[in-house]
């Protein structure tokens, strides 16, 4: 596609429940990237993917947290037992082979956990 | 974790003044990378400076990088309605190319 299109734009969960997060990067973008976003403050760093593997899944907070891209296109990030600290706009990003060239965010999913 | 820390947090001008925002950052990078935001929504790249450049421009806006000092500030000259956003600096990193952004500035400009 023309953009990183991300699904849905906003999630309202009861906390204690699963939710997936959905990432359509650039046609023909090999790296997709994962972030999460506090209300004030800068995105941090989630997970890194390179084709379909996890090359770097070091900001992942713990194990309720976890995400995959069996295609090496499409990437969703799973959330289990959602917590009230979970709620934050979540921001992925594609570029063209793991290098900064043509890095470019989607316009993000904002979870709420209620 | 945040890569540093941003300077000011909030800064109001008029339209056609400049703006100056500052970054500090910890690590090493081989890059760093301004981003602007609306709305709290999508990220938009701005600029890129390398670790071997001191200086960058791109239209209205001018970059510089000092390694030394682990600093960083991007101007912005004769501002618009249209700059009210809030503004990040990136430090990127060759591995994995992730980005680690700072805590950001709030830009308002007003008529």
């Amino acid at each position: 596609g023309a953009g990183v299109s991300q699904t849905p734009s906003n999630k309202v969960t009861e906390k204690g429940k699963y939710v997936e997060l959905r990432c359509d990067p650039i046609s023909g973008h090999t790296a997709l990237y994962w972030y999460r976003q506090s209300l004030g403050q800068g995105p941090e760093f989630l997970i890194y993917f390179q084709g379909t593997g996890a090359a770097d899944d070091s900001g992942l907070p713990n194990d309720r947290f976890f995400a995959v891209r069996p295609e090496g296109s499409v990437s969703t990030l799973k959330i289990q037992r959602t917590e009230r600290g979970d709620s934050a706009v979540y921001l992925c990003a594609s570029s063209l082979d793991g290098t900064f060239y043509g890095y470019t965010f989607g316009s993000g999913t904002r979870l709420t956990v209620v | 974790s945040q890569q540093g820390e941003e300077d000011p947090q909030a800064l109001s001008i008029q339209e056609g003044e400049n703006a100056t925002m500052n970054c500090s950052y910890k690590t090493s990078i081989n890059n760093l990378q301004w981003y602007r935001q609306n709305s709290g929504r999508g990220l938009v790249h701005l600029i890129l400076i390398r670790s071997n450049e001191r200086e960058k421009h791109s239209g209205r806006l001018r970059v510089t990088l000092d390694t030394s000092k682990k600093s960083s500030s991007l101007l912005i000259t004769a501002s618009r309605a249209a700059d009210t956003a809030s503004y990040f600096c990136a430090g990127g990193t060759g591995t994995a190319s992730k980005l680690t952004f700072g805590t950001g500035t709030r830009l308002q400009v007003t008529l």
